[in-house]
């Protein structure tokens, strides 16, 4: 069974610094892996999203790399500001063996940026 | 609709009540996930439908969990016989097709407490 775990639990940091919030997964037979925030009381957002083929996804402020066959991601995020405080979850999406488009979770970094 | 909704946004239960979660994904989407997500975990899949045929049913936690989408549209997640175990936000996403990954949507949750 694909497990996914995320390094570190929690993190408080000062606005301005830059971040690397860190995903490891056991079966490197993936389609994709994503990365989501998840803000309290509502759903996930998806932020970004790698196919297996690609080693690295960005949009503004994050940049997202993917080493399947070490079976790990990191997310990256530049400048951060007190807006980006929320949860952030990494999940795979096997290629094989299950359902097309189950995802597995990992259980998420609790970020915390203050001004 | 403009995105995946859900109701009611929270209930609470006394143990052994029955309670039904809806779930009305965006229009047209062909798959639809539910995931259980308990305090301080990651999303935990449940169950998988195509259109109105469940397809995967392996993540429900035992018989006592049913899911329903007659329609092919709005979902239903019956829990019978609430426990205190099965105290978490459920979380439904849909996508627009199925047999190749398209992203996933996901609505706010409904966060059930069973006292």
């Amino acid at each position: 069974k694909q497990e996914v775990t995320q390094i570190p639990a929690a993190l408080s940091v000062p606005e301005g610094e830059n971040l690397v919030l860190n995903c490891s997964f056991t079966d490197s037979a993936i389609y994709n892996l994503q990365w989501f925030r998840q803000d309290p009381g509502k759903g996930l957002t998806s932020l970004l999203l790698i196919q297996s083929s690609q080693r690295e996804q960005t949009s503004g402020r994050l940049n997202a790399s993917l080493d399947k066959s070490s079976g790990r991601s990191t997310l990256y995020i530049a400048a951060s500001q007190p807006g980006d405080s929320a949860t952030y979850l990494c999940a795979v999406c096997p290629d094989r063996g299950s359902t097309l488009g189950r995802l597995y979770f990992g259980r998420g970094t609790q970020l915390t940026v203050w001004p | 609709g403009a995105g995946v909704s859900q109701s009611p946004r929270y209930k609470v239960a006394k143990r052994g009540q029955d309670v039904a979660l809806r779930c009305d994904p965006i229009s047209g989407h062909v798959s639809l996930f539910w995931y259980q997500q308990a305090l301080g975990q990651g999303p935990e899949f449940l169950t998988y439908f195509q259109n109105e045929a469940q397809l995967d049913k392996s993540g429900l936690p035992s018989d006592r969990f049913f899911a329903e989408r007659p329609e092919g549209s709005v979902s239903t997640l019956k829990i019978q016989r609430t426990q205190q175990e099965d105290s978490a936000v459920y979380l439904c996403a849909s996508s627009r097709t199925s047999g190749t990954y398209n992203e996933q949507f996901f609505g706010p949750g409904t966060r059930l407490t069973v006292l």
